[in-house]
């Protein structure tokens, strides 16, 4: 079956633009979590849903970033204002959950975000 | 808070070889622990996790690893390495009841033939 698409998968800006990265998960997951990979750094996270209710925000590294996922299945990650320090591969992940259980995360191939 | 220590950023072997690639973590709590690879260009997938049980974990593509709770450590071994295997490596770990992933820096495996 399909996994996690992302899109674009490249995508410049000018300092100051605003940017709007996408994610489709898996069809039927409930989880769904967003990452910043600087470059040669591992994934950090920024934020995560269940169904359409964002229960943690705590990674957002600034009130310019804004993500929701209305439906519950398609997410969006908005940048305002990007600043260089934005740079970065920005992970979509997904994964079925059953209250504590761990369920593994289903990882989109990113998009990278270059401010110039 | 937890966190997860990669020491070593690059690990070069040659084909054939065994590669054991380092992993140690810091929590004041239970926690599961991953390892993701990522190959180029593409996104992350799972090698296997750790949640209970039995110690040494195995995973996909001839890969393990050992928990040791003393050592805070989930080294991630393969007795035989092909050229494939190169790619870069992330050990990860998640608080019980937590789903977010807190990952290392990262160890890039690099196989020559």
């Amino acid at each position: 079956g399909a996994g996690v698409s992302q899109s674009p998968r490249y995508k410049v800006a000018k300092r100051g633009q605003d940017v709007a990265l996408r994610c489709d998960p898996i069809s039927g997951h409930v989880s769904l979590f967003w990452y910043q990979q600087a470059l040669g750094q591992g994934p950090e996270f920024l934020t995560y849903f269940q169904n359409e209710a964002q229960l943690d925000k705590s990674g957002l590294p600034s009130d310019r970033f804004f993500a929701e996922r209305p439906e519950g299945s398609v997410s969006t990650l908005k940048i305002q204002r990007t600043q260089q320090e934005d740079s970065a591969v920005y992970l979509c992940a997904s994964s079925l959950v059953w209250r504590e259980l761990v369920n593994e995360q289903y990882f989109g191939p990113g998009t990278r975000l270059t401010v110039t | 808070a937890q966190s997860v220590t990669q020491l070593d950023s690059q690990v070069p072997v040659f084909e054939e070889a065994p590669v054991e690639l380092r992993c140690n973590y810091s929590s004041s709590v239970s926690v599961y622990l991953f390892w993701y690879v990522q190959y180029p260009n593409q996104g992350l997938q799972l090698l296997l996790k750790y949640l209970s049980g039995s110690t040494l974990v195995k995973g996909i593509n001839g890969f393990e690893a050992e928990f040791n709770k003393s050592q805070t450590s989930f080294h991630l071994r393969k007795p035989s390495v092909h050229i494939s295997d190169t790619a870069e490596y992330f050990c990860a770990v998640s608080l019980l009841g937590f789903q977010k992933l807190v990952f290392g820096t990262g160890t890039r495996l690099l196989v020559s033939p």
